[in-house]
């Protein structure tokens, strides 16, 4: 009953490294999106995928990009880490709304980034 | 921005008491949803509204939504210690996939 599940759970860089993260659900949802998490700001979507093979951008998606190859693997990006992006990821996912609209999210326990 | 506010930013009660608290959003909406968040965890989802509802109730929670003035309110009636947590709202506008949440809102209920 793994639902959501986000590794690594704790990670730090220095500036201008690469790393990736990676969420996997086995719910076979159809939608997955990527959250930040910053203090006073609540969460901001990054990028989003309404299915496999797809993505889309969010509110904040500059500085990151994201791969979704299997339906239940979505996959965030940083190429070259900055300050800025110390947060906690969430990573989420949600079935395909269908005729009764947009279902709830369900979310990973984040990603806590930390870029020197 | 469209990312929503809650109100208050933070709240303390005595359990057993209820707690109310806000949310106000910017346009206009498909639904919006309720999460709590305990410290260190993800979200967990709690009840969802569509535009077309005025009131829900699930277990002690009671949610309303006023589309005409854009705000919801939860309620938790009867709290409980392990209520502890932060609260958002989270909105979808009419158009697009895209969520938004509010700041969230701190509740403390003491034991």
């Amino acid at each position: 009953n793994a639902g959501v599940t986000q590794t690594p759970k704790f990670r730090v860089l220095k500036t201008g490294q690469s790393m990736t993260l990676l969420c996997a659900q086995d719910m076979n949802h159809e939608y997955m999106y990527w959250y930040r998490q910053d203090p006073g700001m609540g969460l901001r979507l990054i990028h989003y995928s309404v299915g496999e093979g797809t993505t889309a951008k969010g509110e904040v998606p500059d500085g990151y990009n994201v791969s979704r190859l299997k339906k239940q693997n979505f996959l965030l990006g940083l190429e070259s880490a900055a300050p800025s992006q110390t947060s906690v990821y969430f990573c989420a996912s949600s079935q395909y709304p269908g005729t009764s609209g947009h279902q709830p999210q369900h979310f990973g326990d984040g990603t806590r980034l930390s870029i020197l | 921005s469209q990312q929503g506010e809650e109100d208050p930013q933070a709240l303390s009660i005595q359990e057993g008491e209820n707690a109310t608290m806000n949310c106000s959003y910017k346009t206009s909406i498909n639904n919006l949803q309720w999460y709590r968040q305990n410290s260190g965890r993800g979200l967990v989802h709690l009840i969802l509204i569509r535009s077309n509802e005025r009131e829900k109730h699930s277990g002690r929670l009671r949610v309303t939504l006023d589309t005409s003035k854009k705000s919801s309110s939860l309620l938790i009636t009867a709290s409980r210690a392990a209520d502890t947590a932060s609260y958002f709202c989270a909105t979808l506008p009419n158009t697009g996939n895209q969520f938004y949440f509010g700041t969230g809102t701190s509740l403390t209920v003491i034991p």
